[in-house]
């Protein structure tokens, strides 16, 4: 069974830094793209990037590039997601999720749980 | 960019009536890779279509997909009371993977 498991909900204050986590089992993590996705609360879902886990090639939305980083360590099946300073705005949940097929071009068909962050003085 | 707009914000419907969701897309998406979700309160979203028309494993068959190009469809055959939540549209074409607003479907 494929799952995505997600470290937990995190409250920080503006300027500090975070890392967040998500742990893919139940498949082969380096032969899938794993994506982050942003909801702040009340609001839509958005496309933060992409990670590749085999080889970590990346791809972020202009809306998040440089504000983000995405990374993985293949060795632990874990995709990360962090900032290096926050800010109030970053206060949402955010889902990892892997696409359905091995290409980039398919479906986000696993969810992990959500990680609520809270940036609060 | 691909910018999906969703409509309608809101739709007000009863149980056993047809639902029908429309996303519009600001350019053509590229091969129909076009994907709906759905979330309820406190939970992640569930892959519902994908291809535009294809059912994800273990849909119910009262959901349908339909459409191509820029113009898609969310089609609900029967509304069951297990189905209102907000729906999300996705094109996952051409990065970035942009979502739509989101249509919440809401018992009237």
């Amino acid at each position: 069974e494929v799952q995505l498991v997600q470290s937990g909900a995190e409250v920080k204050k503006p300027g500090e830094s975070l890392k967040i986590s998500c742990k893919g089992s139940g498949y082969s993590f380096t032969n899938y793209w794993i994506a982050w996705v942003r909801q702040m609360p009340g609001k839509g879902l958005e496309w933060m990037g992409i990670i590749y886990a085999g080889d970590s090639d990346t791809r972020y939305s202009p809306s998040f590039q440089g504000q983000v980083t995405i990374s993985a360590d293949k060795s632990i099946n874990t995709a990360y997601l962090q900032w290096t300073s926050l800010e109030a705005s970053d206060t949402a949940m955010y889902y990892c999720a892997r696409h359905t097929g091995t290409a980039r071009v398919s479906p986000l068909g696993y969810w992990g749980q959500g990680t609520l962050v809270t940036v609060s003085s | 960019e691909i910018v999906l707009t969703q409509s309608p914000g809101t739709l007000s419907l009863s149980p056993g009536e047809r639902a029908t969701l429309s996303c519009r897309a600001s350019q053509n998406v590229s091969s129909n890779y076009l994907a709906w979700y759905q979330q309820k309160p406190g939970q992640a979203p569930r892959l519902l279509i994908y291809g535009a028309s294809s059912r994800a494993s273990g849909i119910p068959d009262r959901f349908s997909g339909s459409g191509s190009g820029t113009d898609f469809t969310l089609t609900i055959s029967r509304l069951e009371p297990e189905d209102f939540a907000v729906f999300y549209c996705q094109q996952y074409g051409n990065s970035p993977y942009t979502f739509g607003q989101g249509t919440k479907l809401e018992i009237k």
